[in-house]
């Protein structure tokens, strides 16, 4: 159980293109799903906090403006990198949790920049 | 500023010997413990967590020693599998200071079990 899905699993595109990436939680309701980014040998940084039907909560630094969060469902995550640039490629992975349950993570997307 | 600190960035063991991983905080807010596990291209799975008011929580092979006033965690895992070889991450929340359960990771440690 507590399968969470992330989609697509690697994206390659030119410089000014928007990205959308997917989460989903397979077999739970996810209240929350948050969305990290890992630059290589870091840790994973929390990008922004989203919960169901409501706007999402960015940690300090992250603009909301490039990066758009929807939580339109309780399976259902989106993040969109708008107008992506070299700057941006990074591995974006999203986590899923029910209630008070632990976070549940997808496997990631790695996004390349050209 | 690192609040999560995994201080060892690698760990080998022999198969069949105990393997230790540490991990340091130093955010007096965090009462909740995780320990993930990570294989290559593959997101963290989760492994076993501890709430601030227990001392040690065990599952199988795996337990997780929380020392409060040292504010040091460790993951023991006994014995070692070639099959547990992979990046473990500890992560930590605020879970009573409605921090909406943001956690906050250290950068991870790889442990190699060798057969």
């Amino acid at each position: 159980g507590a399968v969470v899905s992330q989609h697509p699993s690697r994206v390659i595109c030119k410089s000014g293109t928007s990205v959308k990436i997917e989460c989903r939680s397979l077999d739970f309701q996810a209240t929350t799903m948050f969305w990290y980014r890992q630059f290589p040998k870091q840790s994973l940084m929390l990008m922004a906090t989203s919960n169901e039907g409501s706007k999402a909560t960015y940690e300090q630094g992250v603009e909301k403006d490039k990066f758009l969060i929807n939580h339109a469902s309780l399976t259902l995550s989106t993040l969109t990198v708008t107008s992506a640039h070299p700057e941006d490629s990074s591995f974006y992975i999203c986590s899923a949790r029910e209630g008070q349950q632990p976070q549940h993570f997808g496997d990631g997307t790695r996004l390349s920049i050209l | 500023d690192q609040q999560v600190k995994q201080n060892s960035p690698s760990l080998s063991v022999q198969e069949g010997r105990i393997s230790i991983l540490n991990c340091d905080y130093t955010n007096s807010m965090f009462d909740y413990f995780l320990w993930y596990k990570k294989y290559p291209a593959e997101g963290p799975t989760f492994l076993i967590s501890i709430s601030s008011i227990k001392d040690k929580n065990e599952d199988g092979r795996f337990t997780v020693f929380l020392n409060k006033s040292a504010k040091h965690l460790s993951l023991h895992i006994v014995p070692s599998q070639p099959g547990d070889s992979a990046v473990y991450f500890c992560a930590a929340s605020a879970e009573s200071g409605g921090s909406n359960y943001k956690l906050t990771f250290g950068k991870g440690t790889l442990l190699t079990v060798n057969p």
